[in-house]
C-alpha cells in the first residue's frame, strides 16, 4: 500500500546525544515537511524540501537538521542543540502545488 | 508566514446535534484550504480540501467566506466517533500549509 513510513514511533533521547527520525514516502510526491506538535497545540514546521537534494528552513529549525537525497526520504535529526526536544514529530508528504499533505503516523520524542 | 486562528474549544454537543466552527485566516492571497481530524495521540488525515466557495461530503460541509476570511466546517447529525480535535489549514503560492491550533469537539450520548 501507498504511503508514508515514520520510525521508530517512539524515541527517548539521552542528554548531548543526536537522534534521527526516518521518514520514507512510496507515494512519489516531490514535497516532504517536517512538523513538531507540543501536546495542545498545532502544528509548527521545523523543515520541509519541495525537490530532491534542496531543502528550507521552517519557522522552528534550530536544534534540528535534514537532508533529501532520495526523493522517498526526508530524514530528520534532532540535535543536542535542541534544549527542549520532547514532543510529537510528523512527517508529511504531497504532490506539491494546491495539494493537500498527508501525514505519516508520527514519532514521539522523550528525553530520559 | 500568516496566521491562522482557530477556537480550541472544547466544542461539547450531544448525538444528533450540528455543530459549527470556524477558522480565520490572515492570507487573503490563498487559494486553498484543508481540514483535518486528529485522533488524540495520532497523526491529522484529511478530510476535506476547499479551493473554491466550499465543499460536502456527507455530514460535513465546508464553507469558505473571503469577505471576513474565514474557513466554517459544519458537522451535521454528529456521531460520537466524530469527537476529534479538527486543524484548519491554510495554503499558500510555494505549497506551504499553515496550520490553526485545532478546535476540540466531543459528542456527547
Amino acid at each position: 500500500d501507498g504511503g508514508i513510513t515514520q520510525s521508530p514511533k517512539y524515541l527517548f533521547r539521552k542528554e548531548g546525544q543526536n537522534v534521527t527520525l526516518s521518514c520514507e514516502q512510496n507515494l512519489n510526491h516531490d514535497a516532504m515537511y517536517w512538523y513538531r506538535q507540543d501536546p495542545g497545540q498545532g502544528l509548527r514546521l521545523i523543515y520541509y524540501s519541495q525537490i530532491v537534494n534542496d531543502f528550507q528552513k521552517g519557522d522552528i529549525a534550530e536544534g534540528y537538521s535534514v537532508s533529501r537525497e532520495k526523493k522517498e526520504s526526508f530524514p530528520l535529526t534532532v540535535t543536542s542543540a535542541q534544549k527542549n526536544p520532547t514532543a510529537f514529530y510528523l512527517c508529511a508528504s504531497s504532490t506539491g502545488g494546491d495539494q493537500p499533505q498527508h501525514f505519516g503516523d508520527g514519532t514521539r520524542l522523550s528525553i530520559l | 508566514r500568516k496566521e491562522v486562528e482557530q477556537d480550541p474549544g472544547p466544542f461539547n454537543v450531544p448525538e444528533g446535534a450540528t455543530v459549527a466552527f470556524n477558522c480565520t485566516y490572515s492570507n487573503s492571497a490563498s487559494q486553498s484550504f484543508f481540514w483535518y481530524r486528529q485522533d488524540c495521540r495520532k497523526e491529522p488525515k484529511l478530510l476535506m480540501s476547499v479551493y473554491s466557495s466550499g465543499n460536502e461530503d456527507g455530514r460535513f460541509t465546508a464553507q469558505l467566506n473571503r469577505a471576513s476570511q474565514y474557513i466554517s466546517l459544519l458537522i451535521r447529525d454528529s456521531k460520537l466517533s466524530d469527537s476529534a480535535t479538527y486543524l484548519c489549514g491554510q495554503g499558500d503560492a510555494g505549497n506551504m500549509l499553515t496550520f490553526g491550533g485545532g478546535t476540540r469537539l466531543m459528542v456527547k450520548p
